[in-house]
């Protein structure tokens, strides 16, 4: 079944931890993109990838890592530099040649 | 620099009224220019696109017009139903090796 597999669908990690949200996909797409969206809120741009190996910061990318070592795989680690994690993580995966970008079903994670 | 600005939410309608949501785009070039939208607890998902002037996407009753002369592209829906509540995002790509710029989201909630 083709798509875009985010794990898990809620986490909670303590204060000071850092923490890793996968981002999966089988749609065989290039780039991929981790995106932040706060309650109420639209989406703001924390890392892209558009080829393995290599990956930008994006506008919010202060306290966070991306790793792009596969094609299928792009996780996000949430360090402790990072001042209010608590938010919905959406991973997005976007073909070659092509404007229009996919989403997974997204990460809520709340740290306490 | 390139833009969205949409409507503010929440847009509170009755079932099987009419439906439009503002979208204005300020962009150099020729974008294409997308229609997202978000269920509660959710990713997002494409509704629908259009790629030049005078092009008309639509997807599940929704329609939107690529209008370039007035740079917009609102979203209408002819008779809403109460499944259609959700949070709908404007967006637009000028080049296919572009990120996507977003539009802050509007709420829609649909009244039995």
């Amino acid at each position: 079944d083709g798509g875009i597999t985010q794990s898990p669908k809620y986490l909670f990690r303590k204060e000071g931890q850092n923490v890793t949200l996968s981002c999966e996909q089988n749609l065989n797409h290039d780039a991929m993109y981790w995106y932040r969206q706060d309650p109420g809120q639209g989406l703001r741009l924390i890392y892209y990838s558009q080829i393995v190996n290599d990956f930008q910061k994006g506008d919010i990318a202060e306290g966070y890592s991306v790793s792009r070592e596969k094609k299928e795989s792009f996780p996000l680690t949430v360090t402790s530099a990072q001042k209010n994690p608590t938010a919905f993580y959406l991973c997005a995966t976007k073909r070659t040649g092509l404007y229009e970008q996919f989403f997974g079903p997204g990460t809520r994670l709340t740290v306490l | 620099g390139n833009s969205v600005t949409q409507m503010e939410g929440p847009v509170t309608l009755s079932e099987e009224a009419f439906l439009t949501i503002n979208c204005t785009y300020t962009a150099t070039g020729y974008p294409s220019l997308f229609w997202y939208v978000q269920y509660p607890g959710e990713g997002l998902q494409l509704l629908l696109k259009a790629t030049k002037a005078d092009d008309k996407g639509s997807n599940k009753g929704f329609e939107a017009t690529y209008r370039k002369e007035t740079t917009s592209f609102h979203l209408e829906k002819g008779s809403v139903q109460v499944s259609d509540s959700a949070v709908y995002f404007c967006a637009l790509s000028v080049d296919s090796n572009y990120q996507l710029i977003w539009g802050a989201g509007t709420k829609l909630i649909i009244k039995p």
